[in-house]
């Protein structure tokens, strides 16, 4: 069966500071990847996306980047981060065929 | 563009009630819909979908049909329980985009005993 996994669960980071978010999928290749931000007292917004190593697709520009090196990894990253980017972070996935999106634990980001 | 729109909450019922949570949808071609629910502190888990017009999706004592006349997508279920407390979210997702959900913004539902 397959299985997401998200870390770290919480993170508390200053402004300015670097951020680096990990999502690994096991038990399926080659899957489609996906990153959502939910602030607080609004909906899931896609931030970035991919269908394969290497290859990564932004929905909003902003301050935040991803990265696929593996086929079943996706880092989500920030060089400075602003109050603005505090969240809950969630990474899903799909299969190429497919539709249902399975979604991770979250992170919950706080930028202090 | 595409858009799903939600009723607002928080929504707060008694133990037993009927529940209905609104839901309709802005799409250029015919989506897959599916509702969603996040248990606090929890990422989303799929609660039921449904591909094509007319389809039922059903699961837990929760369900909803898939309107096309009506672009809507409400979800019902006849008698809550305190552990259906929870957020809900209605999203649709195109062929051809990537598999992208578009979700709606959720609704806050509270039951008590």
């Amino acid at each position: 069966s397959q299985t997401i996994h998200q870390w770290p669960a919480t993170l508390v980071q200053p402004v300015g500071s670097p951020l680096s978010l990990e999502c690994t999928v096991e038990g399926t290749s080659n899957p489609n990847l996906y990153w959502y931000r939910q602030a607080a007292g609004r909906g899931l917004q896609l931030l970035f996306y991919s269908v394969g190593i290497g290859q990564i697709s932004s929905e909003v520009p902003q301050n935040l980047s991803a990265s696929r090196p593996q086929d079943r990894q996706f880092i989500l990253s920030s060089k400075k981060l602003l109050l603005s980017d505090s969240g809950f972070y969630l990474c899903a996935w799909s299969l190429d065929q497919g539709y249902e999106q399975y979604f991770g634990p979250g992170t919950r980001l706080t930028v202090t | 563009g595409n858009s799903v729109t939600q009723m607002e909450g928080p929504v707060t019922l008694s133990e037993e009630a009927f529940l209905t949570i609104n839901c309709t949808y802005t799409a250029t071609g015919y989506p897959s819909l599916f509702w969603y629910v996040q248990y606090p502190g929890e990422g989303l888990q799929l609660l039921l979908k449904a591909t094509k017009a007319d389809d039922k999706g059903s699961n837990k004592g929760f369900e909803a049909t898939y309107r096309k006349e009506t672009t809507s997508f409400h979800l019902e279920k006849g008698s809550v329980q305190v552990s259906d407390s929870a957020v809900y979210f209605c999203a649709l997702q195109l062929r051809g985009s990537n598999y992208k959900l578009t979700f709606g913004k959720g609704t806050l539902l509270t039951v008590n005993p």
